[in-house]
């Protein structure tokens, strides 16, 4: 099983500013096979990038995706008060499996 | 709009078996690209994948539960079914039914549409 360690576990930021996430593979990941979401509280996860780099119907141009191999990156410019939430990655391989999460507070 | 809605007791007894029900409306559950599946949540932790089922009835799932899941479909009712046995307080959290999607060109996969979630306690 493939095992996603997200980092940091927090990152404390101003609207405004730029967030970078990471996502670390225990083993090399098809880069078409990782995707990201958003998760705020009491709501289920909402998907915003699948194959690594191609944003979902409706996400918004802030939200890029980049990496390849073991490591994955979602970047969010601008931050707005409602990007503030919970972020996974997430990889389809011979099992799915979800990072621990990347929580996003305002600093 | 595709809709997910999940339905089921909110408390299980321990040893006893979880059943979950996952209904699908505003689209069709019977086409080629998509598995449906279910995920759940313990509270404050990430999302733990737990089985994957397809309109014809081909199914994935994860092999650390594999023992203990059963996943079912039925298309006539646009529904799709967990049985998970002999609970125990680890299997308390949040469950959610989803939608996987297969994107032929470029090959991908996602998780396009999830329900509200159904949170399900273990307890006696």
């Amino acid at each position: 099983e493939v095992v996603l360690t997200q980092s940091p576990g927090t990152l404390s930021l101003s609207p405004g500013e730029r967030a970078t996430l990471s996502c670390r593979a225990s083993q090399s990941v098809g880069g078409n096979y990782l995707a990201w979401y958003q998760q705020k509280p009491g709501q289920a996860p909402r998907l915003l990038i699948y194959g690594a780099s191609s944003r979902a119907t409706g996400i918004p141009d802030k939200f890029s995706g980049s990496g390849s191999g073991t490591d994955f990156t979602l970047t969010i410019s601008r931050l707005e008060p409602e990007d503030f939430a919970v972020y996974y990655c997430q990889q389809f391989g011979s099992s799915a499996t979800f990072g621990q999460g990347t929580r996003l507070e305002i600093k | 709009q595709l809709q997910l809605q999940e339905s089921g007791p909110g408390l299980v007894k321990p040893s006893e078996t979880l059943s979950l029900t996952c209904t699908v409306s505003g689209g069709s559950i019977s086409s080629s690209i998509y598995y449906w599946a279910w995920i759940r949540q313990p509270p404050g932790k990430g999302p733990e994948w737990i089985a994957s089922i397809n309109y014809s009835g081909n199914t994935f799932y994860k092999p650390s539960l594999r023992s203990r899941v059963t996943i079912s479909i039925d298309t006539s009712k646009s529904q799709f079914s967990l049985k998970l046995a002999s609970v125990t307080a680890a299997d308390t959290a949040i469950y959610y039914c989803a939608r996987r999607t297969e994107q032929v060109v470029p090959r991908a996969y996602y998780f396009d549409y999830w329900g509200q979630g159904t949170l399900v306690t273990v307890s006696s």
